[in-house]
């Protein structure tokens, strides 16, 4: 079973500039979350999507942040403008298991690494 | 506020002992607990759950973990450490009311030693 694509592995961009990020999930995973993992910390959630719905986005930075999954099945992850503290290490993660509440193991994939000069 | 805390920034441990890299859960209701890994540039491998039942888990690659609810600990554990052991740990925590939401731990970096 092939497990959650991402790419680029690695961008390195200008402070102001924009940035796209795409993840697509295991095959029948209604599921899929975006995580920033800052170095020396854990990954915290950014936006859960069920399907191609928003479940919750309340860690998004909304005024640069944006998110979309429109088929329900891949997803990208946009900065737009980047500043330096965005510097970090994107994760997306699938489950298979939709809805609040679910105890399914959330399953990452390599994760992008984010350079902001 | 519901939480996880890893109070050993790193562990180092000679191959061939016995590990421990410890994980305390501060929560009102009923946790579901989880422990990842993540080696260098890759992202975070499942090691293994603690939902209902057994208070011992046992997990891949040899990993187990204790759930004691009267501490607030899920304590990860391997009888016999391995030099390919040597990765970021982390514990991470899913709480009742919480969606499907995982509250990470800030990681415990575990050296193996030969």
């Amino acid at each position: 079973e092939a497990g959650v694509a991402q790419s680029p592995r690695y961008k390195i961009i200008e402070k102001r500039q924009s940035v796209a990020f795409w993840c697509n999930p295991i095959s029948g995973h209604a599921t899929l979350y975006w995580y920033q993992q800052i170095l020396g910390q854990g990954p915290k959630l950014l936006i859960q999507f069920q399907n191609n719905g928003v479940v919750d986005d309340s860690q998004l930075p909304k005024d640069r942040f944006s998110a979309e999954r429109l088929k329900g099945v891949d997803s990208t992850l946009k900065i737009q403008p980047a500043k330096l503290e965005d510097s970090a290490v994107y994760l997306c993660a699938s489950s298979f298991l939709a809805g609040r509440g679910g105890t399914d193991t959330q399953y990452f994939g390599p994760g992008t690494r984010l350079t902001v000069l | 506020a519901q939480s996880v805390a890893q109070p050993e920034d790193q562990v180092n441990v000679a191959e061939g002992n016995p590990l421990t890299v410890k994980c305390t859960y501060s929560v009102s209701g009923n946790p579901y607990l989880f422990w990842y890994v993540q080696y260098p540039n890759r992202g975070l491998q499942f090691l293994l759950k603690y939902i209902t039942g057994d208070n011992l888990v046992k997990g891949s690659y040899g990993f187990e973990a204790e759930f004691n609810k009267s501490q607030t600990s899920f304590h990860l554990k391997k009888p016999s450490a391995l030099v390919s052991d040597s990765a970021l740990y982390f514990c991470a925590g899913l709480f009742t009311g919480g969606g499907n939401k995982l509250t990470f731990g800030t990681g415990t970096q575990l050296k193996v030693e030969l």
